[in-house]
C-alpha cells in the first residue's frame, strides 16, 4: 500500500541544536511533497513544498527540505532550532496527477530553552 | 484575505446521534477537501470536491458519512448514527485548483460519548 513514513514520533532538542526529521514515501512516479506544521493551539500551516526543479527547497522560518528521489525521501532540516519551533510536523505526499494528500503520522518536536 | 473556516470548533455528541460539520473555503478556491485525524494518527483523506464535478468519495469510511458542497462555496460533512470510533478532528482544506497547495482550516473536534 502507498504510505508516508515519519521515523521520529517525538523529538526533544535544546535551543540552537540542529534538526533533521525523516520522511519516506512509497509511491512510484512523479510526486509532490509537503511539510506542514501545527503550532500549539493553531491549525495546520504549510512550511514548504516541492513540485519540481531544485530538490533543495527552502521554506519559512529557516526550514529547508531535500528531495532525494533515489531514496524516496524528503527530510526536513533546520540548522538551529528555537523554542518557538515547538510544534507537530507532518510530511505529506500526493501524486503529480492527484489531489488527495497522504500524510505521515507526524513528529512532535519539543525545543527546550 | 480570510482563511478556511470551520464550525463548530468542538462538538460533543452521544452515540447514535447525527452531526453536521461546516466548512467555508477561501474565496475563489475551486477545490475543497475533507480529512480526518484520529488521535495519534496522520490525516486521512475523506472526500474531494472540484467545482461542479462529481465528488471523489473514495475516502469515506462508511455509508454513514456523506458530504455536500454548493457550487464553489460552503461544504457540509454529515455523520449519521455516530459511533465512538468517529471521534476525531475533522479538517477541511481548500486550494485554488486541483493539485495546488491546500490550505487548512482549524478543524472541528468531534467527541462521541
Amino acid at each position: 500500500a502507498q504510505s508516508v513514513s515519519q521515523h521520529n514520533h517525538h523529538v526533544i532538542l535544546s535551543e540552537a541544536a540542529s534538526l533533521e526529521l525523516g520522511c519516506n514515501y512509497s509511491y512510484g512516479g512523479t510526486v509532490n511533497l509537503f511539510w506542514y506544521v501545527q503550532y500549539p493551539g493553531q491549525h495546520l500551516q504549510l512550511l514548504l513544498k516541492y513540485f519540481s526543479g531544485d530538490p533543495l527547497v527552502k521554506g519559512i522560518k529557516g526550514f529547508e527540505a531535500e528531495f532525494i528521489k533515489s531514496k524516496f525521501s524528503f527530510n526536513l532540516r533546520k540548522p538551529s532550532v528555537q523554542w518557538s519551533d515547538t510544534a507537530e510536523y507532518f510530511c505529506a505526499v500526493n501524486r503529480n496527477s492527484g489531489y488527495a494528500l497522504n500524510f505521515g503520522k507526524g513528529t512532535s518536536l519539543l525545543v527546550t530553552p | 484575505g480570510a482563511g478556511v473556516s470551520q464550525s463548530p470548533s468542538n462538538k460533543v455528541t452521544e452515540k447514535g446521534k447525527d452531526v453536521e460539520l461546516r466548512c467555508d473555503p477561501i474565496s475563489g478556491h475551486t477545490a475543497l477537501y475533507w480529512y480526518r485525524q484520529r488521535l495519534g494518527q496522520g490525516l486521512e483523506f475523506l472526500i474531494y470536491f472540484q467545482g461542479n464535478s462529481a465528488p471523489d468519495k473514495s475516502g469515506l469510511p462508511s455509508d454513514r458519512f456523506s458530504a455536500e458542497r454548493t457550487g464553489e462555496s460552503v461544504s457540509t460533512l454529515t455523520i449519521q448514527r455516530t459511533q465512538q470510533e468517529d471521534s476525531a478532528v475533522y479538517l477541511c482544506a481548500s486550494s485554488f485548483m486541483t493539485g495546488d497547495t491546500q490550505y487548512f482550516g482549524p478543524g472541528t473536534r468531534l467527541t462521541v460519548l
